[in-house]
């Protein structure tokens, strides 16, 4: 059974700083789509990043990238330059056809 | 442009009661998912939709609970004899496609008493 595996409850950082989330998966399939998503307090899921199983190149969003893995089944996401606003519960999410399945998250505190 | 509604924000009731939870999603998305998400933990997928037809219900839990999306655009996710255990927060998300992000409402807080 695909499970999605988000080894790290809480994380904090300086502001300013860098940080790497982990998040690992179990799979057998070869066609699929990974997902980030932040949620801050106010409780809306926003999305970070996505990154396609087929594409070897690591997806970019300005401050936010990936170290996308797929032989090793890791899909970690990287924030360079810390910002407060930065601060939230973030969710690893693995998607096919016929599967949708997120991880528990890891709660990002960011240190001023 | 309007994001994804959902209505109510809140909603607290008695164990036993039937519940009605709505969706407004993006125009034009053809997709639309919901989820549950307890205190602590990520969103639990349950239900799909593809237009009007529910592509895939393997997550909903048991009978009790139902959704319909008759037109393709709003979806009501309907919960019989609510239990204490249903009680989480449910998120909507829509999306152009299964493999396109999704944009999520605020959810609604059920309460069950």
């Amino acid at each position: 059974a695909q499970t999605v595996t988000q080894s790290q409850p809480e994380m904090s950082v300086q502001e300013a700083e860098t940080v790497t989330l982990s998040c690992t998966y179990d799979t057998s399939e070869s066609d699929y789509y990974l997902f980030w998503y932040k949620q801050p307090p106010s409780r809306q899921m926003i999305l970070v990043i996505r990154q396609e199983a087929y594409k070897q190149q690591n997806a970019t969003e300005n401050r936010f990238s990936v170290n996308f893995q797929k032989a090793a089944k890791s899909f970690s996401l990287k924030i360079s330059d810390s910002q407060l606003g930065d601060a939230a519960m973030y969710f690893c999410a693995y998607i096919t056809d016929d599967k949708i399945i997120f991880g528990k998250g890891t709660r990002l505190h960011i240190l001023p | 442009g309007a994001g994804v509604s959902q209505t109510p924000s809140n909603k607290v009731t008695e164990k036993g009661k039937y519940v009605e939870l709505r969706c407004d999603p993006i125009s034009g998305h053809t997709a639309l998912y919901w989820y549950r998400q307890s205190l602590g933990q990520g969103p639990e997928f349950l239900i799909y939709f593809q237009g009007t037809g529910a592509a895939d219900d393997s997550g909903l839990p048991n009978d009790r609970f139902f959704a319909v999306r008759p037109e393709g655009s709003v979806s009501t996710l309907k919960i019989q004899r609510t239990e204490r255990g249903d009680s989480a927060v449910y998120l909507c998300a829509s999306s152009f496609d299964r493999d396109q992000p999704q944009h999520f409402g605020d959810g609604t807080r059920l309460s069950i008493l």
